[in-house]
C-alpha cells in the first residue's frame, strides 16, 4: 500500500520551455503532498507544500511563479516549471501524506523526475 | 531553527556486520522519526518508523528512539553490499503557516564491504 506515481521519469527539453510534473497517490487520499528538488550530492531541498484545494506554501527562497503547483484532488497534485533554465536541472521529488491517518503517518515519496533543460 | 543532524560519512562497515546510523534532533515537540534509504539517483525509501522511546525490529532493521536524550538511531544486522546507500534521518517539525513539514538530516552515506 501508500504508492505514490510521479510522472514523467525523465524530461529533456529545450531552454525556454514549460513542464509539467505529475504526482498521484494510487491508493490513499493526500490533502497535502510535498515537492522536492535534489541536485547531485546534496539533500533534499522543500519547494513547496501542496494543500488540496488551497494554495501551495512555497519555502523561502522559491518563486512562485516560477513553480506552478496544482493540487485539484485528494489524488493529484502537479508541479510547472514555467519557461525553464539550465539552471533548474534537477531531480525533482514529490511525496504525499495519507490523509487523516494521525500524527505518526510518514511521506511516501515518488520515483522522482530527472528533468534536463539544454 | 529545528534540526535533524546525522554525520555524513561514509560510514564503512565488513559484509555481515551490524552497521549504526545516528540522529539528533533539537526540537522536544517532534514525536515520529522515519527512516530512509536513498540509492544514488533515486528518490527516497522509507524503512522504519517509530514513535515511541525504545526498540522497534523489523527484520535486519532495528529503530531506537531516545526522547529525553533527542536521539534516534538505525541499526542493520548483517549488512549486505545491496544495504550501501544514503539514509536520511526525518521527523516532523517545522509549522509552516499551519503545515507541518518534515525536517530532514543531511543523510549519512553508508558503504558495506564485501
Amino acid at each position: 500500500g501508500a504508492v505514490v506515481s510521479q510522472h514523467p521519469s525523465r524530461v529533456i527539453c529545450k531552454s525556454g520551455t514549460s513542464v509539467k510534473i505529475e504526482c498521484r497517490s494510487l491508493d490513499f487520499q493526500a490533502t497535502t503532498m510535498f515537492w522536492y528538488r535534489q541536485f547531485p550530492k546534496q539533500s533534499l531541498m522543500l519547494m513547496a507544500t501542496s494543500n488540496e484545494g488551497s494554495k501551495a506554501t512555497y519555502e523561502q527562497g522559491v518563486e512562485k511563479d516560477k513553480f506552478l503547483i496544482n493540487h485539484a484532488s485528494l489524488t493529484l497534485s502537479t508541479l510547472t516549471v514555467t519557461s525553464a533554465h539550465p539552471e533548474d536541472s534537477s531531480f525533482y521529488i514529490c511525496s504525499a501524506r495519507p490523509f487523516g491517518q494521525g500524527a505518526h503517518q510518514p511521506q511516501h515519496f515518488g520515483d522522482g523526475t530527472r528533468l534536463s533543460i539544454l | 531553527q529545528k534540526e535533524v543532524e546525522q554525520n555524513s560519512g561514509p560510514l564503512s562497515v565488513p559484509e555481515g556486520a551490524i552497521a549504526s546510523l545516528n540522529c539528533t534532533y533539537s526540537d522536544r515537540g517532534s514525536q515520529s522519526f522515519f527512516w530512509y534509504r536513498q540509492y544514488s539517483g533515486k528518490s527516497p525509501e522509507l524503512i522504519m518508523s517509530i514513535y515511541s522511546n525504545g526498540d522497534k525490529e523489523d527484520g535486519r532493521f532495528t529503530a531506537q528512539l531516545n526522547k529525553a536524550s533527542q536521539y534516534v538511531s538505525l541499526l542493520i544486522r548483517d549488512s549486505q553490499p545491496s544495504d550501501s546507500a544514503t539514509y536520511l534521518c526525518a521527523g516532523w517539525g517545522g509549522n509552516t503557516s499551519g503545515t507541518y513539514k518534515y525536517i530532514f538530516g543531511t543523510g549519512t552515506r553508508l558503504k558495506v564491504l564485501a
